[in-house]
């Protein structure tokens, strides 16, 4: 499969612990962007990265929440403590290069849901 | 704040009807726009993408942009069920910035 793949697609934690989001780009993609998407609402930016480098966290809270991408291995979003309130689809996305003309694709998301 | 405007709708339309779906967007500066359908509980899928103003047509389906009126809006002609999902505009204003996102129209193709 030569898609965007994350995982796991359902994670369920209490409230309190740790979550941790992976997503493998597309094959020859280099850069992955998150975003958030709660029930009935748009896809919210979060946080956009290259290899071993954050370009733009702007619209990700400042606490809590981390992300990385690193030499090897997929991209981890990382949420400390978590609350009711992180319940919500996690998207990560795909795109070769940072021009404006380069769509992102998506993969099938994590649905994270907090007791 | 770079913002992407959609009707919620639902918008309804009957099964080989035209569907018109369209997107405002803020920032004058806006380069690239896309349009992906996400159905319910699934990721979003890209369809289209348009960067010059004018017409891009891609089977059933038409991108229309308009940068003087800041607009873009998708055309599905020969709507059919399958079609029933929502239609998420994204916009991006170039360089190294993220795509901004509409909060989607909902579209239903009654049979």
């Amino acid at each position: 499969n030569a898609g965007v793949m994350q995982n796991p697609r359902h994670l369920v934690r209490r409230r309190g612990q740790e979550a941790r989001l992976r997503c493998s780009p597309m094959k020859g993609h280099s850069h992955v962007y998150w975003y958030r998407q709660l029930p009935e609402e748009g896809l919210k930016f979060m946080v956009y990265l290259q290899k071993e480098n954050i370009i733009d966290e702007s619209g990700m809270p400042k606490e809590r929440f981390s992300a990385e991408f690193p030499k090897e291995g997929p991209s981890i979003l990382r949420i400390q403590q978590v609350v009711r309130g992180d319940s919500a689809a996690y998207f990560c996305a795909s795109s070769p290069g940072a021009e404006s003309n380069q769509p992102q694709h998506f993969g099938d998301g994590t649905r994270l849901s907090i007791l | 704040q770079k913002e992407v405007e959609q009707n919620s709708g639902p918008l309804s339309v009957p099964e080989g009807a035209i569907a018109s779906l369209n997107c405002t967007y803020s920032d004058r500066g806006s380069q690239s726009f896309f349009w992906y359908r996400q159905y319910s509980g699934k990721s979003p899928e890209l369809i289209m993408f348009i960067y010059s103003n004018g017409d891009k047509e891609d089977g059933r389906f038409t991108a229309q942009l308009n940068k003087a009126s800041q607009y873009v809006s998708l055309l599905i002609r020969d709507s059919q069920p399958s079609d029933s999902a929502t239609y998420l505009c994204a916009v991006n204003i170039g360089g190294n910035t993220p795509l901004v996102f509409g909060k989607g129209t909902r579209l239903s193709v009654i049979a």
